[in-house]
């Protein structure tokens, strides 16, 4: 089955720096990749996701990139705000099963 | 709005005692999934369910099993509750494909003395 990996798992930047996550997955078939931002106390919520047959999306100050050769995708966000600070999740789905997540990165803007 | 409801926010249960996890929602949505989240572990998924009494295993199905009798209700039932089944438990549900938003509850901190 789909495996996803996540990196960094926490993550320190000051406001104004960007913020980069990694994700990669192992299964060929996956085409949809989205990502959850999960503030604290509250429900993760999708914020971005991409799609095998683009290799970038913006939206704002956030972008996601996706390498589908290389089997790895990122979360780029720039110009950090203390309310970035938040766990981020990738995902990956093949659309035959469900969602497979990441572990998960703490992301903390320090202003 | 999409609108995932889960029963309790916060519970505390026995160790033996049986424990009923309730998620419901209001768009019709065909699928809907149970998932565990545990710091360093991410979101593990426990079970899902494509259709009315529909079910299928996720990641992490021990100890645990599950009920869709209306397509608006997923639950989640532990058995026989341990200590180890002490987490955060997140329900979510998905219209259409798989390919699409998934919309989470609140989250139910369970803590099994």
């Amino acid at each position: 089955g789909e495996n996803v990996e996540q990196h960094p798992s926490t993550l320190s930047v000051q406001e104004g720096d960007s913020a980069v996550i990694k994700c990669t997955y192992s299964d060929s078939a996956s085409n949809y990749f989205p990502w959850y931002k999960q503030e604290l106390g509250k429900r993760p919520q999708l914020i971005i996701d991409i799609r095998s047959n683009v290799g970038e999306k913006k939206d704002q100050r956030i972008a996601v990139t996706l390498n589908k050769t290389a089997k790895h995708f990122s979360l780029h966000i720039t110009e950090t705000q203390p309310e970035d600070s938040a766990v981020y999740f990738c995902a990956a789905d093949s659309g035959n099963t469900p969602l497979v997540f990441g572990k998960g990165t703490r992301l903390s803007v320090i202003a | 709005d999409v609108k995932v409801t889960q029963s309790s926010r916060y519970l505390v249960k026995r160790t033996g005692e049986k424990v009923f996890l309730e998620c419901v929602q209001d768009m019709d949505h065909e699928n809907m999934f149970w998932y565990r989240q545990d710091p360093g572990l991410g979101l593990r998924l426990i079970y899902f369910s494509y259709d009315v009494k529909m079910k299928e295993k996720g990641d992490i199905p021990e100890g645990y099993s599950v009920s869709r009798e209306k397509k608006e209700r997923f639950s989640l039932i532990l058995e026989s509750a341990s200590t180890n089944q002490t987490s955060m438990y997140l329900c979510a549900s998905m219209g259409g494909g798989l390919n699409t938003e998934a919309f989470f509850g609140q989250g139910t901190r369970l803590t099994v003395v």
